[in-house]
């Protein structure tokens, strides 16, 4: 039972490059979102996908973009990494506008 | 606009009970709720409370809601040091979690 799948665990990149991290989920679960996770912050949301056809912008938004490609997939882009893009990101599902989310193991980013 | 609140960290000693605070902002929020994340690991879901209720009990976890003065609470009792971890309480608000920045809880032997 995979649940919630992201890749890569680990990337280093330079100050320009663009990446996307992947997620997956098997619990057929309609809403996803990408959360980031920094030091004494908490977890702030990027972007989320209600259902599957709609994205929407969470707390910070800028720098990324997303892509809901299929019911189980949701991606964020990096077009051009910065170091404040550092971080650790999780991705996230839930069955129906519920708080029950289930998360990633995360991916942690570094930017130089 | 949402926000939530967390003090930062919590030191205990093994046996004791602990308890964890949060404040939120979105009086429409329906559930109230505490994930739990270990090193290394995402966040899992520890327990939540439906906004009409003033208290939960799960085994050794108990939720307070104080919905007017928009505080809750998490009460950990004869608290283990495999409680030791991140404890965040989150407010739900139109398909969006909104997460406090977590109380790191040390369980000290």
């Amino acid at each position: 039972n995979a649940g919630v799948t992201q890749t890569p665990k680990f990337q280093v990149l330079k100050t320009g490059q663009s990446m996307t991290l992947q997620c997956a989920q098997d619990m057929n679960h309609n809403s996803m979102y990408w959360y980031r996770q920094d030091p004494g912050m908490g977890l702030r949301l990027i972007y989320y996908s209600a259902s599957e056809g709609t994205t929407d912008k969470g707390e910070v938004p800028n720098g990324y973009n997303v892509s809901r490609l299929n019911k189980r997939e949701f991606s964020l882009r990096l077009e051009s990494a910065a170091p404040s893009q550092t971080s650790v990101y999780f991705c996230a599902s839930t069955r129906t506008n519920t708080g029950e989310l289930f998360f990633g193991e995360g991916s942690r980013l570094t930017v130089l | 606009g949402e926000d939530v609140e967390q003090s930062l960290f919590l030191s205990v000693r093994e046996g004791d009970s602990s308890v964890i605070n949060c404040t939120y902002t979105d009086s429409s929020s329906t559930y109230l709720y505490w994930y739990k994340q270990e090193p290394g690991a995402g966040l899992q879901l520890l327990t939540y409370i439906f906004s009409n209720m003033d208290m939960k009990q799960d085994q050794r976890l108990t939720v307070l809601l104080n919905k007017k003065d928009k505080h809750l609470s998490l009460r950990i009792a004869d608290t283990q040091t495999g409680d030791s971890a991140i404890y965040f309480c989150a407010e739900h608000s139109s398909y969006k979690l909104i997460f406090g920045s977590g109380t790191r809880l040390l369980v000290r032997p």
